[in-house]
């Protein structure tokens, strides 16, 4: 069942902001994944974060998982027209294999 | 080169045509999936496997079937094919644990 909830639906910035994107979940995790889209390809990772971690960061991405709220968070600094791709959540579930997908964010960087 | 490979990448079919779509991973993972992708609707899971010989439903198994004979092969079966099965689909793998996904690179299939 999709779980993962990311917000906005879609973001527009320029080249050189901060993008930042949001997931929700409902129930409890083992961890959080960000994955990005390139159109219609296939996903690839960015990030894990645990559910005992509560910041991570990769290159110029910064996640942070607040397990209380249960919500995350995706900052992209720097913004570069290469990050023009599709923003998916999904959760590990504490019991069993599932990762479970959220709909996504649909973010475009402008020159 | 680690990856998982699908075929074919794209598909147009009429109802009813039987169908097999291949996935196959070269890096010994056990967890494999497949997912479907539509508009709206983000990625939903079709199927998954453990291991070799343990399949198990996801959120939208009606419709298709899956094996796992051998650890790197995961093909996706669909029996009857109807028009609401047109989508875009990924296979998926990883190794045990809390480890990210690997994903193919998507199968457009078009039922008519």
């Amino acid at each position: 069942s999709q779980q993962g909830e990311e917000d906005p639906q879609a973001l527009s910035i320029q080249e050189g902001e901060n993008a930042t994107m949001n997931c929700s979940y409902k129930t409890s995790i083992n961890n959080l994944q960000w994955y990005r889209q390139n159109s219609g390809r296939g996903l690839v990772h960015l990030i894990l974060i645990r559910s005992n971690e509560r910041e991570k960061h990769s290159g110029r991405l910064r996640v942070t998982l607040d397990t209380s709220k249960k919500s995350s968070s995706l900052l992209i600094t720097a913004s570069r027209a290469a990050d023009t791709a599709s923003y998916f959540c999904a959760t590990g579930a504490q019991w069993g294999y599932a990762l479970n997908f959220g709909k996504g964010t649909s973010l475009l960087v402008t020159p | 080169e680690a990856q998982v490979t699908q075929n074919p990448r794209y598909l147009i079919t009429v109802t009813g045509k039987k169908l097999t779509v291949t996935c196959s991973q070269n890096m010994n993972h056990e967890y494999m999936s497949w997912y479907r992708q539509d508009p709206g609707l983000g990625l939903r899971q079709i199927y998954y496997s453990m291991n070799v010989e343990v399949t198990d439903k996801g959120d939208v198994p009606e419709g298709y079937k899956v094996s796992r004979k051998e650890k790197r092969n995961f093909p996706l079966i669909l029996e009857s094919p109807s028009p609401n099965q047109t989508s875009l689909y990924f296979c998926a793998s990883r190794p045990g644990g809390e480890n990210e996904q690997f994903f193919g690179p998507g199968t457009r299939l078009t039922v008519l």
